[in-house]
């Protein structure tokens, strides 16, 4: 069956340092999106790709970046990790337009101290 | 104003009972919309997409109305195993998902 997954599923850190978290999807879907998840706010969109070599910022990009080498990946990274990332962050995918069912990945518990 | 509002919640019902719960969105300009449903620390999982005619699957019914911006979710006969969070999701033409912060919902034995 098609999947969405996440790794790790959970991280501690330490301010300053670089992380990066994986997502890989099976779908085969064109369209892959990086939320987080605070309480009080809800899902916010950190970046965003449509396609292969394609990636967009989202609501809250500062301090994160993307890259889209190949349909199934989309990496997040946290160039240098502040306590004020400190959130779950979840990947998502749809198949063809912004208006699609997107399914989600388990979540990435980050914490950084 | 938020882009997208929900009832704040909790809603705490018992078993059997009938709820529902409304989402105002800003942009006019909308042309999809969602419920979804997350579990305690689980991800969001779609539960019913929302049609301008309106639809029903089982217990579960929503509602758009596009005069008044607004999105609701019925649910009928709730069971224990609806306890969740309710995120309304709307999408404006042309972009991407906006979420709204969910409605807690606890039905109770």
């Amino acid at each position: 069956d098609a999947e969405i997954t996440q790794s790790p599923r959970h991280k501690i850190t330490e301010t300053g340092r670089q992380v990066t978290l994986a997502c890989h999807q099976t779908w085969n879907h064109n369209n892959m999106f990086w939320y987080r998840q605070d309480l009080g706010h809800g899902l916010r969109l950190i970046h965003y790709s449509y396609g292969v070599q394609d990636t967009n910022k989202g609501e809250v990009s500062d301090g994160y970046s993307v890259s889209r080498s190949n349909t199934e990946d989309l990496p997040l990274t946290l160039e240098s990790a502040a306590s004020s990332q400190t959130s779950v962050y979840f990947c998502a995918s749809s198949e063809f337009t912004s208006g699609d069912e997107q399914f989600f990945g388990p979540g990435t518990r980050l914490t950084v101290l | 104003r938020k882009e997208v509002e929900q009832d704040p919640g909790p809603f705490n019902v018992p078993e059997g009972a009938t709820v529902a719960f409304n989402c105002t969105y800003s942009n006019s300009a909308s042309q999809s919309f969602f419920w979804y449903r997350q579990d305690c620390r689980k991800e969001p999982k779609l539960l019913m997409s929302v049609y301008s005619s309106g639809n029903e699957d089982g217990r579960f019914t929503a509602q758009l109305n596009r005069a008044s911006q607004y999105i609701s979710l019925l649910i009928r006969d709730s069971k224990l195993s609806d306890s969740a969070t309710y995120l309304c999701v709307v999408v404006p033409y042309g972009q991407n998902f906006v979420f709204g912060p969910g409605t807690r919902l606890s039905v109770l034995p």
